[in-house]
């Protein structure tokens, strides 16, 4: 249990064009999800915090308008990267958090990622 | 605003070698705690958490971690490491009410067979 999906596993963009990201909780729900990116040897830098209906909560310094989250619904949400240009290049994660009262409430539960080059 | 602190940076190790990776953290209230392992080339995977009772957490693939409320600290153990624990290793912490987790910045081991 607990997976947690991301599509597409890598992309290839030119500069100037939009990509968006999906990412999929397969076997619970998830009112919130929350997106990273990750630069080489380094660790996991919070963008934003994705809300299941309501707004995402960005991270002080990340572009709220070039990296556009919708959370539709209780199992998907996307992160548009708009107008990408090559410092976008990134490895970008999601995560979606297990809901509360079970055993896994508060964990969360990592996608596989999603390698962005814009070139 | 809280931090999490891995002092190693990498970690050499040869099989059958005990391991402990140190975690830190600055936040004086309830919080919740987490190991995470990135396998090259693969997602980060849980591997053990702490939210309460007994300090001394066990987790996935003999792993164990204890949480040290004095000393602000959540170190992961294993007493004899295997070739295929080579992977990044992430400390994580939610603070309080918080829904987010802040990371620490990981600690690369490499277990030489």
């Amino acid at each position: 249990g607990a997976v947690v999906s991301q599509h597409p596993s890598w992309v290839i963009c030119k500069s100037g064009t939009s990509v968006k990201i999906e990412c999929r909780s397969l076997d619970f729900q998830a009112t919130t999800m929350f997106w990273y990116r990750q630069f080489p040897k380094q660790s996991l830098m919070l963008m934003a915090t994705s809300n299941e209906g309501s707004k995402a909560t960005y991270e002080q310094g990340v572009e709220k308008d070039k990296f556009l989250i919708n959370h539709a619904s209780l199992t998907l949400s996307t992160l548009t990267v708009t107008s990408a240009h090559p410092e976008d290049s990134s490895f970008y994660i999601c995560s979606a958090r297990a809901p509360s009262g079970g055993t896994n409430t508060d964990t969360q539960y990592f996608g596989p990622g999603t390698r962005l080059t814009v070139l | 605003a809280q931090s999490v602190s891995q002092h190693n940076h990498h970690v050499i190790l040869s099989e059958a070698a005990s391991l402990e990776l140190g975690c830190n953290y600055s936040y004086g209230g309830t919080v919740n705690l987490f190991w995470y392992v990135q396998y090259p080339g693969q997602h980060l995977q849980l591997l053990l958490k702490y939210f309460s009772g007994d300090p001394l957490v066990k987790g996935i693939k003999g792993f164990e971690a204890e949480f040290i409320k004095s000393k602000f600290s959540f170190n992961l153990r294993k007493p004899s490491v295997q070739w295929s624990d080579t992977a990044e290793y992430f400390c994580a912490v939610k603070a309080g009410s918080a829904r987010q987790l802040t990371f620490g910045s990981g600690t690369q081991l490499t277990v030489l067979p």
